[in-house]
């Protein structure tokens, strides 16, 4: 079955970068995109931003731009979210979704998610 | 501010139906039939229920439906169960980027 499977937690300072790794299994990585969304505690979702695993295009939301990378491996058949200049207000879990049909709103499966804590 | 709007609780008791409405604009949720709806345990991830407005994945309960008219988006889930209390979240297409509502908590009485 389709699965996507997270890195573990991550603690980080202020001003740190984070990577988060998203593998996948169970289809053609190259055949979907890969969505990232994150959520704060107690929050709801926020979109992130997208990348072709095929092309390597990606598509971030505005208020990440110039912070945010995401990339992929796919030999390794995993994706990859980093996020630079952290900050409190980051702290968040961060999931993966294959975007089933390209339209960034049909996500389907989701990864567990990976915590990620901004703390001095 | 989520771009889409949903109520921020609902509640029924066992057996009763609800329903959760998502209002968008006319440049993302009114303009598309790509309305999707996630379900999402405490501690969990978010699951699935409903894409293209109306369709259930494979495994999904029949009593989860969804539908659209205008600018909202409707899901509703017949003869609610104890399973049922989560937090549901809708999506839509917006051109290039992703939407979420701010989400709706629901409670089984």
């Amino acid at each position: 079955q389709v699965q996507l499977v997270q890195s573990g937690a991550e603690v980080k300072k202020p001003g740190a970068s984070v990577k988060v790794s998203c593998k996948t299994s169970g289809y053609t990585f190259t055949s979907y995109n890969i969505n990232w969304v994150r959520q704060a505690t107690g929050q709801g979702l926020e979109w992130m931003g997208w990348m072709n695993p095929n092309s390597g295009q990606t598509g971030y939301a505005q208020r990440f731009r110039g912070r945010v990378s995401m990339t992929a491996n796919s030999s390794l058949r995993t994706a990859y979210m980093e996020l630079s200049s952290l900050t409190s207000e980051d702290t968040a879990v961060y999931y993966c979704a294959r975007d089933v049909d390209g339209w960034l709103n049909w996500f389907d499966p989701w990864g567990q998610g990976t915590l990620v804590t901004v703390s001095s | 501010q989520s771009a889409l709007t949903q109520p921020a609780s609902v509640s029924g008791s066992p057996g009763q139906w609800i329903t959760i409405s998502c209002t968008g604009g006319s440049s993302d949720l009114g303009s598309y039939n790509l309305v999707s709806w996630y379900q999402q345990h405490p501690g969990k991830a978010p699951k699935l229920i409903i894409y293209d407005v109306n369709k259930r994945p494979s495994g999904v309960s029949n009593r989860f439906s969804g539908s659209k008219s205008g600018n909202t988006a409707s899901l509703t889930i017949s003869g609610l169960l104890a399973e049922d209390e989560a937090s549901y979240y809708c999506s839509s297409h917006a051109g290039s980027r992703g939407i979420f509502g701010g989400g709706t908590k629901l409670t089984v009485l």
